[in-house]
């Protein structure tokens, strides 16, 4: 069966460093998501990885292991707005997209 | 400002009544769908639909119905058939293939069946 993995939830500090991974297994791989939602809204996207690697974009850095299976969100200089949902959708051979249950990531001050 | 919306933010219906949730976008996307977000799940695919006239069952359709009559609204029914309705569903849309295109989303419907 096709499985995304995610922490169900985490806890960091504000102005810290926080990585939330996600694994996967799925028939193929053609594309990894993250998206962030924050309680009761929409998700909003924050990236798109296909090739292994670290992706910078401010703040938001993802990274992608094709043959590991595996990727990680690296959050930084950590804000209470920070506080959402982080989800990891993966597309498969057949171009659907899996996705997982998602991170709750609490910041304390 | 373009976006998706939908109506209402908060939905209540007896028990065996058909809903209908609406959705709209006016970012002239060609590709439209319907997600169930239930707590410590994934979303899970209702419809989509990827041009107008024409729609494909995604994983859960059972009990759910759509349209797309128009570009720019794709509405969700949930039937008296669909046996746990009570879930927060989320609109969105894509430029192209979902695959590898971003997904824009509406604020969702929190529906309540009682």
């Amino acid at each position: 069966g096709q499985n995304i993995d995610q922490p169900t939830e985490m806890t960091a500090t504000e102005g810290a460093i926080v990585q939330i991974n996600c694994t996967y297994q799925t028939s193929g791989f053609n594309g990894l998501f993250w998206y962030q939602q924050h309680a009761g809204e929409a998700p909003t996207f924050l990236s798109y990885n296909v090739l292994d690697g670290l992706e910078e974009k401010g703040r938001f850095s993802s990274f992608l292991s094709r043959s590991k299976g595996y990727s990680y969100l690296l959050l930084k200089e950590l804000q209470m707005k920070d506080s959402a949902s982080y989800l990891c959708a993966v597309t498969d051979s057949n171009y659907q997209l899996i996705w997982g249950a998602g991170t709750k990531l609490i910041i304390k001050p | 400002d373009g976006g998706i919306t939908q109506s209402p933010k908060y939905l209540f219906r007896k028990e065996g009544q058909n809903v209908t949730l609406s959705c709209e976008q006016n970012l002239n996307h060609d590709a439209m769908y319907w997600y169930r977000q239930d707590p410590g799940q994934g979303l899970r695919l209702i419809y989509y639909s990827q041009i107008v006239n024409d729609f494909q069952k995604g994983d859960i359709a059972e009990g759910y119905s759509v349209s797309r009559e128009k570009k720019e609204s794709f509405p969700l029914t949930v039937t008296s058939a669909q046996k746990n309705p009570t879930a927060f569903y989320l609109c969105a849309s894509s430029k192209g293939d979902p695959a590898y295109n971003e997904q824009f989303f509406g604020p969702g419907t929190r529906l309540t069946v009682l």
